[in-house]
């Protein structure tokens, strides 16, 4: 039972360099997730699509760019990497069809901007 | 403004030692509230969710409670696999999708 996958686990950036961070979740859920975790703060949304050909935008969008492949899968695009930028990145998936946030994350990806 | 403050920051016990971890929270409009536990290297676990006051949910030595103000995560008995971050979020009516506030944990270690 995969559940959430995230790909790649670390990550070094320089400055200005750009990547893909690629989530793909087995549980045929509606609703993806990105968030950012930093030390000292709470986790905070990024970005979510609601259901498959749909996004919006969290509390932190600038500087980030999503896709919906699919419904399994919802990947976060940094196109100029920043220091600010440096973070542990989680995706998740929700059914979402009753309303209540159930949140089901991914191990996350440790990505550091130089 | 919402926003979800807990406490303490870092708890330390003893294997038995039973506490608590609080969860204060500020939201217009509350449509739940959840705790998560976290791992170190790992992503937030899904433990309760919680709707109104007044409710309680149990799981193994973790139990969860709710008032119109904060909640709280009684631990009872605390074994050292308990060690690990515990997150309070809440979800406000109105609020886009997904945008759960939260905390910034308490980080509890309990020795043997």
């Amino acid at each position: 039972n995969a559940g959430v996958t995230q790909t790649p686990k670390f990550q070094v950036l320089k400055t200005g360099q750009s990547m893909t961070l690629q989530c793909a979740q087995d549980m045929n859920h509606n609703s993806m997730y990105w968030y950012r975790q930093d030390p000292g703060m709470g986790l905070r949304l990024i970005y979510y699509s609601a259901s498959e050909g749909t996004t919006d935008k969290g509390e932190v969008p600038n500087g980030y760019n999503v896709s919906r492949l699919n419904k399994r899968e919802f990947s976060l695009r940094l196109e100029s990497a920043a220091p600010s930028q440096t973070s542990v990145y989680f995706c998740a998936s929700s059914e979402a069809n009753k309303g209540d946030e159930k949140l089901f994350f991914g191990s996350g990806t440790q990505l550091s901007v130089l | 403004e919402d926003q979800v403050t807990q406490s303490p920051e870092a708890l330390r016990l003893q294997e038995g030692e039973s506490s608590s971890l609080n969860c204060s929270y500020t939201v217009s409009g509350l449509r739940g509230l959840f705790w998560y536990r976290q791992d170190p290297g790992k992503g937030p676990e899904f433990l309760f969710t919680l709707y109104s006051a007044g409710e309680e949910k149990e799981k193994e030595r973790l139990k969860a409670t709710l008032t119109k103000k904060e909640s709280f995560l009684h631990i009872t008995a605390p074994k050292p696999e308990d060690s690990a971050t515990y997150l309070c979020a809440v979800q406000a009516w109105g609020g886009s999708q997904g945008n759960l506030i939260f905390g910034k944990g308490t980080k509890l270690s309990v020795k043997p």
